[in-house]
């Protein structure tokens, strides 16, 4: 079965500052890799998404992640964070083959201080 | 398309009463997926339905808990004798194709608090 551990439960930011939030996925195939974004009250938005192909991976609202299989890691960054970001970012793994269904890590709570 | 919607978007109900839950789909979008979420926790599988066969359901789904999808469109989660441990949101999400690569998109959830 596959798992996902996102490490940070909480990371604090300056606005404009870059962000790096870490993913690491514990699968035995190559995995499918979300990144989903919660804002309070909402539901979940994919930011962006990995198959297969180019392991740098761009997604909506600036943010980009790269798949490392060697670290069996798919971390999300930004270059520069806006206020607007803070919010609880998830992190989930599907499995390639068979049923798929994501799982998710527990998520990282972004705070942006102005 | 005016998104995934799910009613009620909050639920506060005493212990052993039954609450049910409805989820509206992205028209067109032939899977559904039920999530719970509690405080803290990424959202965890409960069940899915492709048209209206339900494919798989998740250990979480105790036989209090009962999904239907009956013409294949909007959704319904029935949850008997609730307890305090199923406080938690709930959330829906429905995709398109057959593919599981294909995005899902969430609704806003329905939050339960069961007294």
């Amino acid at each position: 079965a596959q798992s996902v551990t996102q490490p940070d439960i909480h990371i604090t930011v300056s606005e404009g500052a870059s962000l790096e939030l870490r993913c690491n996925y514990s699968y035995g195939a190559t995995p499918y890799l979300f990144w989903y974004v919660q804002s309070p009250g909402q539901g979940l938005q994919l930011l962006l998404k990995y198959f297969s192909g180019d392991t740098l991976v761009q997604g909506i609202k600036g943010f980009e992640a790269e798949f490392k299989r060697s670290q069996s890691s798919f971390n999300l960054r930004k270059p520069s964070v806006h206020w607007s970001d803070a919010a609880e970012y998830f992190c989930a793994v599907g499995a390639s083959g068979g049923s798929y269904i994501p799982t998710f890590g527990r998520g990282t709570s972004l705070i942006v201080h102005p | 398309d005016t998104g995934v919607s799910q009613d009620p978007r909050h639920k506060i109900t005493k212990r052993g009463q039954n609450v049910t839950f409805r989820c509206d789909p992205i028209s067109e979008h032939n899977r559904l997926y039920w999530y719970r979420q509690t405080l803290g926790q990424g959202p965890e599988f409960l069940t899915y339905f492709q048209n209206e066969a339900q494919l798989e359901k998740s250990r979480l789904l105790s036989d209090r808990f009962s999904a239907e999808r009956p013409k294949g469109s909007f959704s319904t989660l029935e949850i008997q004798r609730t307890e305090q441990g199923d406080s938690a949101m709930y959330l829906c999400a429905s995709s398109s194709g057959t593919a599981f690569q294909e995005t899902q998109y969430f609704g806003p959830g329905t939050r339960l608090l069961v007294l």
